[in-house]
Formats: structure tokens, sequence, C-alpha cells
């Protein structure tokens, strides 16, 4: 059973800051990996789409890559603004089953 | 605009009523699926649809039923048999081939 683990649970930092989430998982039969952004109270905002035959996707200032085989995934932010302040959430969408399965998230609070 | 419509936003109920949370989408995407948020667990499928008429349970589906009577539409009812039915939902959708999922805003249930 696919399980989905992110570290650290809640993170600090100062502005300017470049900073990297971490989502893993345990299943390395992937269809692709997809990173959330989530605002209290609201709905999920997608920011990254990985494949599975991709090693990274990249999308201003955000960073995503990809290793199957050590199953894991990273987020990098670069220059962290207090805009970026809300949870980050993964997803992987594993081979066969046709649902997403989700860590838990990324609580990120960037300090002006 | 393309996008999801969640309703209510926010929803009460008295322990032993029925409330239907509504999901449409205008984005002609095939597959939609129902999550709920807890604090502290992440998003846990409830039920998920690839075509019109057909639907799966996921893996929290005791005490929810769905039906996918039109491609644009996937209501959620939660019924009386659901013991802990306090919850953010949270309706997504997503073309079958590209699996980019896409939510929508969110509906808080609270049971008094």
């Amino acid at each position: 059973k696919q399980e989905v683990t992110q570290i650290p649970a809640a993170l600090s930092v100062p502005e300017g800051e470049n900073l990297v989430l971490n989502c893993s998982f345990t299943d390395s039969a992937i269809y692709n990996l997809q990173w959330f952004r989530q605002d209290p109270g609201k709905g999920l905002t997608s920011l990254l789409l990985i494949q599975s035959s991709q090693r990274e996707q990249t999308s201003g200032r955000l960073n995503a890559s990809l290793d199957k085989s050590s199953g894991r995934s990273t987020l990098y932010i670069a220059a962290s603004q207090p805009g970026d302040s809300a949870t980050y959430l993964c997803a992987v969408f594993t081979s066969g089953t046709y649902k997403y399965i989700f860590g838990t998230g990324t609580r990120l609070k960037v300090l002006a | 605009d393309g996008g999801i419509t969640q309703s209510p936003k926010y929803l009460f109920r008295k322990e032993g009523q029925n409330v239907t949370l509504s999901c449409e989408q205008n984005l002609n995407h095939d597959a939609m699926y129902w999550y709920r948020q807890d604090p502290g667990q992440g998003l846990r499928l409830i039920y998920y649809s690839q075509i019109v008429n057909d639907f799966q349970k996921g893996d929290i589906a005791e005490g929810y039923s769905v039906s996918r009577e039109k491609k644009e539409s996937f209501p959620l009812t939660v019924t009386s048999a659901q013991k802990n039915p306090t919850a953010f939902y949270l309706c997504a959708s997503s073309y079958r081939d590209s699996n980019v999922l896409t939510f929508g805003a969110g509906s808080r249930l609270t049971v008094l």
C-alpha cells in the first residue's frame, strides 16, 4: 500500500531564503507526482506535475525533482517571500490504482 | 472561466440528518473525486468516478454515497451512518490521460 510522508510538518524561514520541502513515498511504481499549495480554508492549487519519466519540472521560483528509485521528491523554492506562506502537499498517482495518495503537508511560514 | 464549483461553502447539520454536497465542473474532465481533509491527516479519498454512471469506493467510503448521472456533476451525500462527519470536503477532477488534478474551493461541514 502506497504511503506518502512529508517532512518537516512545519517550517518557518526569514524572507529571501531558499528552501527545500521533502516528499517520500514507499511504492516506486508511480505514474506521476504532483505538488500543491493550500491556503487556510481554501482548496488546493496545483503547482507542478512530474511524470514518472521526468527528473524535474520548473515554474518560476519553484523547482520540483523526482527520484523514483529512492522514492523521493523535493520542492525547491527560491528567494522565498511572505506570500509563499501556505501548506504544501505532494500527491502520488500510483500505477494501476487510478487515484492519488496525499502526504500530510508541510506548513510553511515566511517571515517578513 | 472553467473550474469546479462546490456548494455550499459552509454547512451545519444536526446528528441523524443526511446532507448532500454539490460538485459541478465545466472543464469537460472525465474523472471526479471526493476527498475529506482533517487537521494533521492530509487528504483521504472517499469516492472517485472515471466515467458517467460508474464510481468506485475510496479509502473511507463508509457512511457516504455518490452518484454520477452527468459528466459535469458528482454530488456527495453524507449519511447519518458516518460517525464523525465534521470535516473539510474537497472535490477534484481531471482528464483521464493527464491526471492533473483541479480542486474546488471546498465545503466545510459541521455537525452540531
